[in-house]
């Protein structure tokens, strides 16, 4: 899978919206971006995932910018819940080995401040 | 839903010993993980089922033996553990492999090897 640049870490205060950037400017045009997070002391959680088109879903939106080479994930009012470390990951369409996993870099922690 | 169950949460085995850790889940899932999280660092895949046959194996020592008995389960036996293999162990399952899919996890099964 290709490599993906994430702040080590961004502060951000309760209620307020978060934006979270991912650089991926060597993905391929089959490569998928997903995003998880994982909260302290648990395992990591399905946040979102796209392939051209921005994305909404309850917990989450995800900007994907127009040649593909960064994308945004956003929450649109933090709470303290969201405390945790956010992963972009890219994922092929299908490798060629028939199957996979999901490379894990060392993604971006969150902070909310109260 | 999307629960993914892992059993035992908390696991403390001498290094003669023999043990198992269990997955299960009841989406229908076709695809399913091992991953294996030191502490402090992200995620590493070990393992990956595909339709309950092995397509991964991330050169994963032999102490470790992987196992799906059906599309529901997933094993993983351990034997011989050195003090290094303490760790979270979690497993995740998605619909089908490739980047199209999100994954979903268990909260983990907690190894310490003394």
């Amino acid at each position: 899978d290709a490599k993906t640049t994430q702040p080590n870490s961004m502060e951000s205060n309760e209620e307020e919206p978060v934006h979270l950037p991912c650089n991926h400017s060597t993905i391929s045009g089959t490569d998928y971006i997903h995003w998880y997070r994982q909260l302290p002391s648990q395992g990591p959680e399905y946040v979102i995932h796209g392939l051209t088109s921005n994305v909404n879903n309850r917990m989450a939106s995800l900007a994907i910018a127009e040649d593909r080479k960064s994308s945004t994930l956003i929450l649109h009012r933090a709470t303290l819940r969201d405390a945790a470390v956010y992963y972009c990951i890219l994922r092929a369409l299908y490798s060629g080995g028939g199957a996979d996993g999901l490379t894990f870099g060392k993604g971006t922690h969150l902070i909310i401040q109260p | 839903d999307t629960e993914v169950t892992q059993t035992p949460k908390h696991l403390v085995m001498g290094m003669t010993n023999k043990k198992s850790l269990k997955c299960e889940q009841h989406m229908g899932h076709r695809a399913m993980y091992w991953y294996k999280q030191k502490a402090k660092k992200p995620p590493e895949l070990m393992f990956v089922y595909s339709y309950e046959k092995l397509s991964i194996n991330e050169s994963v020592p032999s102490r470790f033996s992987p196992e799906c008995p059906n599309s529901s389960l997933l094993n993983l036996h351990l034997h011989a553990l050195q003090p290094e293999d303490s760790a979270l162990y979690l497993c995740a399952s998605s619909q089908d492999v490739g980047g199209a899919y999100e994954q979903y996890f268990g909260p983990g099964t907690r190894l310490t090897v003394t």
